[in-house]
């Protein structure tokens, strides 16, 4: 069975302090990894899309990489409103739909 | 802007009674899908909707649960029955097929009393 694994759980920063979230996979065949951020009691909204190892997406302070077995967001400097839950969610295989880690979430204290 | 809007944004029921939660897409599209989030827990699938058929199902989604597309553009998540554990938020999200990412509506949250 397809798993997805979201590292750390929580996670607590200081405005500026930069980190990196993880989503390890163990999936037949990986046809694409989807990162969203998710505010409370709210849908979850598209970051970015990774289909390959090696492949990267930026946007504002995130960064997105893709290995054969995890997948980093990378969070520079982050600021207060960047605090939320990052979902990571994996396609393999022959399916179309992705299956979603349980989220990290992050506070950033300013 | 959302992809999709959803109606209500908060519904309350008995156990027992029937819900329907209603999405609608800002623009015309084949891909759709609806997933339900317990408080607390993963993001999971019920359904997919191709060119008004629906096209892959998980196992949560059983006989209690059923999708219609009633005037051509709004999409109705009806439960029959509802029971406590069904206590969640709901999303529809669209897609544009394939192994491309889906956008997500802003969530029905649905308590059953």
């Amino acid at each position: 069975e397809d798993q997805v694994t979201q590292s750390p759980e929580a996670l607590r920063l200081q405005e500026g302090e930069s980190s990196s979230l993880n989503c390890s996979y163990t999936v037949s065949g990986l046809r694409g990894l989807f990162w969203y951020r998710q505010d409370p009691g709210k849908g979850p909204e598209f970051l970015f899309t990774l289909y390959s190892a090696g492949e990267e997406k930026e946007k504002e302070r995130l960064k997105a990489t893709l290995t054969k077995k995890e997948s980093f967001l990378h969070i520079t400097a982050p600021k207060p409103e960047d605090s939320a839950t990052y979902l990571c969610a994996v396609l393999s295989g022959g399916s179309y739909i992705p299956t979603f880690g349980r989220g990290t979430s992050l506070i950033v204290h300013p | 802007e959302p992809e999709v809007t959803q109606t209500p944004s908060h519904q309350v029921t008995q156990m027992g009674q029937e819900v329907i939660l209603r999405c609608v897409p800002i623009s015309n599209h084949l891909y759709f899908y609806w997933y339900r989030q317990i408080l607390g827990q993963k993001v999971e699938f019920l359904v997919s909707f191709y060119n008004n058929e629906i096209s892959e199902k998980s196992e949560i989604f059983d006989d209690q649960f059923s999708v219609e597309r009633p005037d051509g553009s709004n999409f109705t998540l009806k439960i029959r029955s509802t029971k406590l554990e069904d206590s969640a938020m709901y999303f529809c999200a669209r897609g544009t097929g394939g192994y491309n990412e889906q956008f997500f509506g802003p969530g029905t949250r649905l308590t059953v009393l």
